[in-house]
């Protein structure tokens, strides 16, 4: 059983189009994230929710806009993508969101030509 | 400066070799310290929570020494298995759960 799982696992798509990555997690938790792992291997948080509330919005720009229509699902849209947004894309879950271990999905690579 | 700075890697080591990372975090409020694995083109794992009194999980101590703000990571008789990237990570606790990650450390165990 997957825990945490995010479709698609690869996309590639042209500069200005709009795209979304969904998340799903069956863990039961109620917090979830979305990471972005750049060409560099390093790992920043973007956002995360709990409990279909935001509760960290990163300085992203606002093409990019998260929606968690409920608490086992967070999905990530992004509007006129640009060459570097080129990333990994990792959504992850924890049980609350205080200090409790997160659990990470398999990436979205996302290449933009 | 970044929030989290880890020792520049790659570290390539004989297999059966004892190697150690070491990780620094600036901000005084981080309240919980981990290490995380991540393989090639995966997703980072938790190898291990860190605690101010040491913690060891097989062939694997941490230790967190919170005055000089330093967390390290010992792997003992080294695996080819071993051979991913670690990666050091701060909670501050009072921010929705966000994780500072260190740039990561690249580990190669070789035969």
């Amino acid at each position: 059983d997957t825990a945490v799982s995010q479709t698609p696992k690869y996309l590639v798509t042209q500069m200005g189009n709009d795209k979304s990555i969904k998340c799903e997690q069956n863990l039961g938790h109620d917090t979830m994230y979305w990471y972005k792992q750049d060409s560099k291997k390093f790992l920043k948080i973007m956002f995360s929710y709990n409990n279909k509330e935001l509760i960290i919005n990163e300085t992203v720009p606002n093409r990019f806009s998260p929606k968690s229509p409920d608490k086992a699902h967070l999905n990530l849209h992004i509007n006129s993508l640009e060459l570097g947004d080129s990333a990994v894309y990792f959504c992850a879950s924890s049980q609350d969101q205080g200090v409790s271990e997160q659990f990470f999905g398999p990436g979205t690579r996302l290449t933009v030509l | 400066r970044k929030e989290v700075e880890q020792d520049p890697g790659p570290f390539n080591v004989p297999e059966g070799a004892t190697v150690a990372f070491n990780c620094t975090y600036s901000n005084s409020a981080s309240q919980s310290f981990f290490w995380y694995r991540q393989d090639c083109r995966k997703e980072p794992k938790l190898l291990m929570s860190v605690y101010s009194s040491g913690n060891e999980d097989g062939r694997f101590t941490a230790q967190l020494n919170r005055a000089s703000q330093y967390i390290s990571l010992l792997i003992r008789d080294s695996k080819l298995s071993d051979s991913a990237t670690y990666l050091c990570v701060v909670n501050r606790g009072n921010q929705g759960g966000k994780l500072i990650f260190g740039q990561g450390t690249e580990l190669s165990v070789k035969p």
